[in-house]
């Protein structure tokens, strides 16, 4: 089975813009979850969406949203991005929602200058 | 509050020696999962190990162990015969059912030829 897809895995923004990311899931995970990392705050839970609902949330401001489509892939989005949001965006799949294990994409690099 | 705590924030280790890598989590719930991942220089989070916590057998697999102590709330990581491609940072993980990920902040291990 093909793993875990992340694209684009590098983006450049500047501040005020928005940004969209996407994740295509192991073939038959239904379930999503988005994390962010950085140096100084280590891995973040974003979101977890399952079957196209949002299941879980973090503590993120609602400049981070998401969505999950009926064929599981699923896109986060950042608006008036900050400085701040520089960061490794990291997509997770798994089964379903229970003590299923989450299988990571390769992340999405994302600067804001 | 359901938290994991990583006390040791780097650790190093000779190859072909043995290293424990501590976590230690806090919750109210009776039915959860523990993992360990592993984060390479590649930055691809890579599942290691999983423990179920209604099982007293600890898991393994090939040259990594666990020390599940449920009742001390303690799942601690032992790396055996380490390896130079052992060489990452290394978080804790634990999921109640239902519910979302939540990750330590990371212990990054280096291994010394």
């Amino acid at each position: 089975k093909a793993g875990v897809t992340q694209t684009p895995r590098y983006l450049i923004k500047t501040r005020g813009q928005q940004v969209t990311l996407s994740c295509s899931p192991i073939s038959g995970h239904r379930s999503v979850s988005w994390y962010q990392q950085t140096p100084g705050q280590g891995l973040q839970f974003l979101f977890e969406y399952f079957s196209e609902t949002q299941r879980n949330k973090g503590n993120f401001p609602g400049r981070f949203s998401g969505r999950q489509f009926s064929n599981s892939r699923s896109e986060m989005n950042v608006s008036t991005l900050e400085l701040g949001d520089s960061a490794l965006y990291l997509c997770a799949s798994s089964f379903g929602t229970g003590q299923e294990t989450q299988y990571f994409g390769p992340g999405t690099r994302l600067l804001v200058l | 509050a359901q938290t994991v705590t990583q006390s040791q924030p780097e650790m190093s280790v000779q190859e072909a020696e043995t290293v424990t890598l501590s976590c230690t989590y806090d919750t109210s719930e009776s039915d959860y999962y523990l993992f360990w991942y592993k984060q390479p220089p590649s930055r691809q989070m890579i599942l290691v190990i999983r423990q179920e916590a209604y099982k007293q057998q600890n898991a393994t697999e090939n040259r990594f162990s666990v020390n599940f102590q449920k009742a001390a709330k303690s799942f601690s990581l032992k790396i055996s015969d380490s390896q130079l491609g052992d060489a990452a940072m290394y978080f804790c993980a634990y999921r109640p059912t239902g519910n979302q990920f939540y990750f330590g902040t990371g212990t990054s291990l280096t291994v010394i030829p």
